[in-house]
Order: structure tokens, then C-alpha cells, then sequence
């Protein structure tokens, strides 16, 4: 299985939105709507900030939402801060009843 | 308060042996998937197996089947991933995950640095 494409980064300026796409199959993301999301800042663990495509765990800001469109899940940050600058990780559900990473978004804010 | 907590660093030679560990506590051990999920230097995370310790069910990416064996003993709610011959290729930090579902990670351990060099 390989790994869902995300862009390698994107920026944005303090209180803009940006949105993070992650594309895969339908074998993958157009097949189930299991699609997460994940924060990681350098050195630390990922956190889970998105889980089945838009739903957010208690405790996360309404800033962060997520969708899906066929084969291409996205996350959508608004209001951007200076906080969200990190590395971000789509992952998805797969056929094979596994699951697997996005190659990863380097967020930059400016 | 879920915490999970994963062994300490490793320093290894290409091909020696090795377990690691990620002890949950503060949640139902047998009722959450817990995942293995590899990240190499400056590298993007991958998700290498998991497994539901209520019944041993455990699933692995095809990348990692037959590489590693992911284990679990409910009598002390620790989780395990090991190697029965280690390479150099696989240096890298590794997290444990915990997961309601088996379709994503709620929780996640400290990580555990494995580096192998001779």
C-alpha cells in the first residue's frame, strides 16, 4: 500500500485558513470514511486532531475541520496561529483492514 | 488519566535481537486497539500493525509482515514490538498508539528511540 500524497507544505499568514489535501484511492480514502488527521510539533508525538473524515476530539479548537471528496480528504485550518505551525498527517482506513499514512504537511506560519 | 508509557531508548547492532514496550494504564487495556507507528529520522510517520488485545486479533502493513511481531499481555496491559534481527535500516523512533476504533489513534506514547550501529 502506498502512501497518501499530501503537499510537502503550505503557509499562511496569522487569521488566514489554509487547507491540507490528502489523496488516495478508493481503496483508501474513497472507500471508507475513516479518514484522520494528526498534529505533530518537532519532538513530540502526534496528536490526533480530526477523526472519521470531520469529527473533532473533545478538546481540539473548532479552527481545524475536515472533509472528504471522492478519493481526497482535506483539512481546513482557520484563523491560523502561530501554534498550529507543525507537521501535519492524514491517515486512512484500507482495504486490506489496515491503515495508512499521508506522506506529511509542513506547515509554515508567516 | 490514559497514559501510555514506552520503554527506554535502545542502542542495538545489526543483527541482535529486541522487545520494546508500551504499558497502558487508565483505560480498559482489552477494549482499545493499540498500534505500532514507525518514524524514521526526519522522516513521515507509518503505521506498522496493531492488535485488540480483548481477542489477539493483529494486523499488520504489508511493509512490516514478517519484519516485526507486535504482542500483548493483558495480565500487565503491555503491548510489545519486536525484532528477531535488527538492521541499520531500522533506526528510528517508534510510537505506541491507542485507538477505540481501529481506524484512528486517540492516545499516543512518548516513543521509543531504537538505534542500530555496529
Amino acid at each position: 500500500q502506498s502512501a497518501l500524497t499530501q503537499p510537502a507544505s503550505v503557509s499562511g499568514s496569522p487569521g488566514q485558513s489554509i487547507t491540507i489535501s490528502c489523496t488516495g484511492t478508493s481503496s483508501d480514502v474513497g472507500g471508507y470514511n475513516y479518514v484522520s488527521w494528526y498534529q505533530q510539533h518537532p519532538g513530540k508525538a502526534p496528536k490526533l486532531m480530526i477523526y472519521d473524515v470531520s469529527n473533532r476530539p473533545s478538546g481540539v479548537s473548532n479552527r481545524f475541520s475536515g472533509s472528504k471528496s471522492g478519493n481526497t480528504a482535506s483539512l481546513t485550518i482557520s484563523g491560523l496561529q502561530a501554534e498550529d505551525e507543525a507537521d501535519y498527517y492524514c491517515s486512512s482506513y484500507t482495504s486490506s483492514s489496515t491503515l495508512v499514512f499521508g506522506t506529511g504537511t509542513k506547515v509554515t506560519v508567516l | 488519566e490514559v497514559q501510555l508509557v514506552q520503554s527506554g531508548a535502545e542502542v542495538k547492532k545489526p543483527g541482535e535481537s529486541l522487545k520494546i514496550s508500551c504499558k497502558g494504564s487508565g483505560y480498559s487495556f482489552t477494549s482499545y486497539w493499540i498500534g505500532w507507528v514507525r518514524q524514521m529520522p526526519g522522516k513521515g510517520l507509518e503505521w506498522m500493525g496493531i492488535i485488540y488485545p480483548g481477542d489477539s486479533d493483529t494486523r499488520y502493513s504489508p511493509s512490516f509482515q514478517g519484519q516485526v511481531t507486535i504482542s500483548a499481555d493483558k495480565s500487565i496491559s503491555t503491548a510489545y514490538l519486536q525484532w528477531s534481527s535488527l538492521k541499520a535500516s531500522d533506526t528510528a523512533m517508534y510510537y505506541c498508539a491507542i485507538g477505540s476504533s481501529s481506524d484512528y489513534f486517540d492516545y499516543w506514547g512518548q516513543g521509543t528511540l531504537v538505534t542500530v550501529s555496529s
